[in-house]
């Protein structure tokens, strides 16, 4: 199946810091991929769309202002955490769609570990 | 899209098959039913989508009962690996995300 990377796969940072976040599909275009943030024990929260070329569509409750996304190419998208405090901490998991995969499925990246001290 | 229902969790032996259900009541004519496995500290793998009545891969199968407001994830002869949380989120048409639910946590015991 496709393939999505995340770089990092983990990262500390101080509060009040920025930490950008890297999506890559790796073997197919995206023109739209998905941020979502898990919590320990908990399911995956959708926090935003990120459309290629254009602004990111985001979900009731998340800050845009904090949480930048830019699709830069067909192939990367970032987020970036700004002024991170320690409830920022969370696991990270882009996800993108591949539009030509048997059953159009979502292919999820590995996911990246944000702690702020 | 429409929310999913799930068990909480479900305890099970090694060899044994698994049958986790999943309640979507209000699913949309559009809406494919997919099922994915997610780890500790992994972003979710696919498993397997289905529409309606059953489908089949090397892994697992699906069941989907005619009105489709609910579904059957079927995991046979598990192993200690599979212990993991299963989701199973509804795709929508276009590129709408996965939305998902709270999962089931799957324990596989030797």
């Amino acid at each position: 199946g496709a393939v999505v990377s995340q770089h990092p796969s983990w990262v500390i940072c101080k509060s009040g810091t920025s930490v950008k976040i890297e999506c890559r599909s790796l073997d197919f275009q995206a023109t739209t991929m998905f941020w979502y943030r898990q919590f320990p024990k908990q399911s995956l929260m959708l926090m935003a769309t990120s459309n290629e070329g254009s602004k990111a569509t985001y979900e009731q409750g998340v800050e845009k202002d904090k949480f930048l996304i830019n699709h830069a190419s067909l192939t990367l998208s970032t987020l970036t955490v700004t002024s991170a405090h320690p409830e920022d901490s969370s696991f990270y998991i882009c996800s993108a769609r591949d539009g030509l995969a048997t059953y159009n499925e979502q292919f999820f990246g590995p996911g990246t570990r944000l702690t702020v001290l | 899209l429409a929310k999913t229902t799930q068990p909480i969790s479900m305890d099970s032996y090694e060899g044994q098959e698994v049958n986790i259900t999943c309640s979507h009541n209000n699913i949309a004519t559009n809406d494919y039913i997919t099922w994915y496995q997610q780890f500790p500290s992994q972003g979710p793998r696919f498993i397997i989508q289905g529409y309606k009545t059953k489908v089949t891969n090397e892994v697992a199968s699906l069941f989907i009962p005619a009105d489709r407001k609910s579904s059957t994830l079927s995991l046979p002869r598990v192993s200690l690996s599979d212990t993991a949380v299963y989701y199973c989120p509804l795709k929508g048409s276009g590129n709408t995300p996965l939305v998902f639910g709270k999962g089931t946590r799957l324990s596989v015991i030797a």
